[in-house]
């Protein structure tokens, strides 16, 4: 798993807690994404980054926090979640071309536990 | 908005088989993109194939194709001598320029010898 890397693949956390998902994309592009993956349910897509700027938020409530430092890397800062919130977090990363063209690479993703 | 469906929540296929994933889509826009996911169990999900909706001729790659019908708004995915290794969660998706990629609910397919 050379191309989008996430960490930690598992994490198990109380209500109260504060924890990062991180994610590392190693292809060059310009563009990174959080999806949430729950059960049955379409992929939900949370933020959008490209070019280091935020560029879409769906209307995620505010206990996720993203953060863009620089191009390669995406962090998702979570506190005071709620249980409904466990899922699979994915994060994913493209070039940008504004058409629509280009193709999302997934990472491994995080499988979260809100206890 | 734009929707993506998949009626088949689960399939299964004998291994050398060939089995056809459905997935319908509805949108007022004539310029986009579909593409078949593929999320095997160990959950990277990884591209399939795509198609450009601007091109008649059906993608194709290896052992996957695609029957597009843009005026029917159908992407059915084919997967030809079926392997073991095609086992997986097969996801349908949309995007444009005017859309964030939209995906369906998956299908799941089972692959047994």
């Amino acid at each position: 798993e050379t191309g989008v890397t996430q960490t930690p693949r598992h994490l198990v956390m109380g209500m109260t807690n504060k924890k990062s998902l991180k994610c590392e994309q190693h292809l060059g592009h310009n563009a990174m994404y959080w999806y949430k993956q729950s059960a049955k349910k379409p992929l939900e897509l949370m933020f959008v980054y490209s070019l280091e700027e935020r560029v879409e938020n769906n209307s995620v409530p505010s206990r996720f926090s993203p953060e863009c430092p620089n191009s390669s890397h995406l962090f998702l800062h979570l506190h005071t979640l709620q249980p409904e919130d466990s899922a699979l977090y994915l994060c994913a990363s493209s070039w940008t071309s504004g058409s629509g063209a280009e193709t999302q690479y997934f990472g491994p993703g995080t499988r979260l536990l809100v206890l | 908005a734009q929707t993506v469906t998949q009626s088949q929540p689960e399939m299964s296929v004998q291994e050398a088989e060939t089995v056809t994933l459905s997935c319908t889509y509805d949108t007022s826009e004539s310029d986009y993109y579909l593409f078949w996911y593929k999320q095997p169990p160990s959950r990277q999900m990884i591209l399939v194939i795509r198609q450009e909706a601007y091109k008649q001729q059906n993608a194709t790659e290896n052992r996957f194709s695609v029957n597009f019908q843009k005026a029917a708004k159908s992407f059915s995915l084919k997967i030809s001598d079926s392997q073991l290794g095609d086992a997986a969660m097969y996801f349908c998706a949309y995007r444009s320029a005017m859309t964030k990629l939209t995906f369906g609910t998956g299908t799941r397919l089972q692959v047994t010898l």
